[in-house]
Formats: C-alpha cells, sequence, structure tokens
C-alpha cells in the first residue's frame, strides 16, 4: 500500500519571501505521479503542480517548483515571492499509473501555511 | 465551461437517517470519485466511478454507496448515519487519460 507523508503540520512565511514544505512518500509502484494540491478556506481544492515519476526533471509552474528525488522518495514543494493569497492548506498526493490505475489519490495530511504581511 | 458542481453545499442529518450527496462533473469527463475529509482521518478515497461502473473503492463501510448515472453524474449514498460520518464530501471529475482531477467545492455534512 502506498503512504504519503508531511511531517509539518504548520508553517508561516513573511510576504516576498520563499518556503518549502516537504513530503516524502512509500511505494513499490514504478510507474505513478505526485501532485500537490492547495486548499483555500473556501474549500476547493486546487492543483497546483504535478510530478509524473518517470521524468528525471523538476516540474515547474510559475513560482512554484518541486524539488523530486525519486531513490529518496521525497517531494518537495517550493513557493518563492509568497503572497497572501497562498495562505491556504497545501496536500501532497501520490496516484498510481498505467496497469489498470484508476483516479484515485492518497493524500498526505497537509500543511498548513500561512504567509504574513 | 462550468467546473464540478455539488449539492448541497450543508447538509445536517440526524443518526439513523440516510443522506444523498450529487456530483455533476465537467462537461466531458467520465471519471468522479469521491472523498471524505475529516480533521481526525484526513483526505480518504471512498470510491470512483467510470461510465457507471464502479473501478475503485476505499476502505469504507457498506453503509456507503454511489452510482454514476449515464450523464457523469454521480450520487453516494450513506445509510444510518452516524456521528463520524460528520466530514466534508469532496467530488473529484478527471477526463479519460489525463490525471489531473477537478474538485468541487464539497458537502458539508454534519450529523447530529
Amino acid at each position: 500500500a502506498q503512504t504519503v507523508t508531511q511531517s509539518q503540520p504548520e508553517m508561516s512565511v513573511q510576504e516576498a519571501e520563499t518556503v518549502t514544505l516537504s513530503c516524502t512518500y512509500d511505494t513499490s509502484e514504478s510507474n505513478y505521479y505526485l501532485f500537490w494540491y492547495k486548499q483555500p478556506p473556501s474549500r476547493q481544492m486546487i492543483l497546483v503542480i504535478r510530478q509524473e515519476a518517470y521524468k528525471q526533471q523538476n516540474a515547474t509552474e510559475n513560482r512554484f517548483s518541486v524539488n523530486f528525488q525519486k531513490a529518496a522518495k521525497s517531494f518537495s514543494l517550493k513557493i518563492s515571492d509568497s503572497q497572501l493569497g497562498d495562505t491556504a492548506m497545501y496536500f501532497c498526493a501520490f496516484m498510481k499509473h498505467g496497469g489498470g490505475a484508476t483516479n484515485k489519490l492518497i493524500f498526505g495530511t497537509g500543511t498548513l501555511l500561512a504567509v504574513q504581511p | 465551461k462550468a467546473g464540478v458542481t455539488q449539492t448541497p453545499r450543508y447538509l445536517i442529518k440526524t443518526r439513523g437517517q440516510q443522506v444523498t450527496l450529487s456530483c455533476s462533473p465537467i462537461s466531458g469527463h467520465r471519471s468522479v470519485s469521491w472523498y471524505q475529509q475529516t480533521p481526525g482521518q484526513g483526505l480518504q478515497f471512498l470510491f470512483e466511478y467510470f461510465s457507471e461502473t464502479q473501478r475503485n473503492k476505499g476502505n469504507f463501510p457498506g453503509r456507503f454507496s454511489g452510482r454514476q448515472f449515464s450523464n457523469s453524474r454521480s450520487e453516494m449514498n450513506v445509510s444510518t448515519l452516524e456521528l463520524g460520518d460528520s466530514a466534508l464530501y469532496l467530488c473529484a471529475s478527471s477526463m479519460q487519460g489525463l490525471t489531473e482531477a477537478f474538485f468541487g467545492q464539497g458537502t458539508r455534512l454534519t450529523v447530529v
């Protein structure tokens, strides 16, 4: 079975600064996707960034980038130039891919990020 | 393009009752997944439907059931409600072959 661990329940960062959220996972699968989702107070879950396990290059989406270490099973999210609107709960998630896989996401427990003005 | 729509947004039920939640996916999306979110257990996968067939099921009791209609709209039903069923229920839709799941705003169920 796959597990996803987020060891930082809460984090705080000053506006315009950089913050890194940690995520580790455990799986015996070789083909999978990893995601970071953001859930603001509105409760709507929004995809921040996606990483395919077979790609060595780290994914980047504007101010958001990941550090994907496949051997270490680590998948951290870096937010640069933090903005007040980044305040939210951030979830790391795993999805098996291929071989009859479905769209089942396995989530970590989340990290509550507060961006301070 | 309309997003994922969940109804109702809020619901209060009494122990022992049953409840039905609805999810309308994004047009063209045939996969609908349901998740339960609670402070204690976090986000847990309930089940996934694709083309009216349940494709995957999480570790929940049989009181939790679902179905999907030919227009891809999905419903989940919880019978004999317990206090522990109080949660935010999230629905996500996906297009076949793509991994991005689009979530609705959820239904907040409170069991009293």
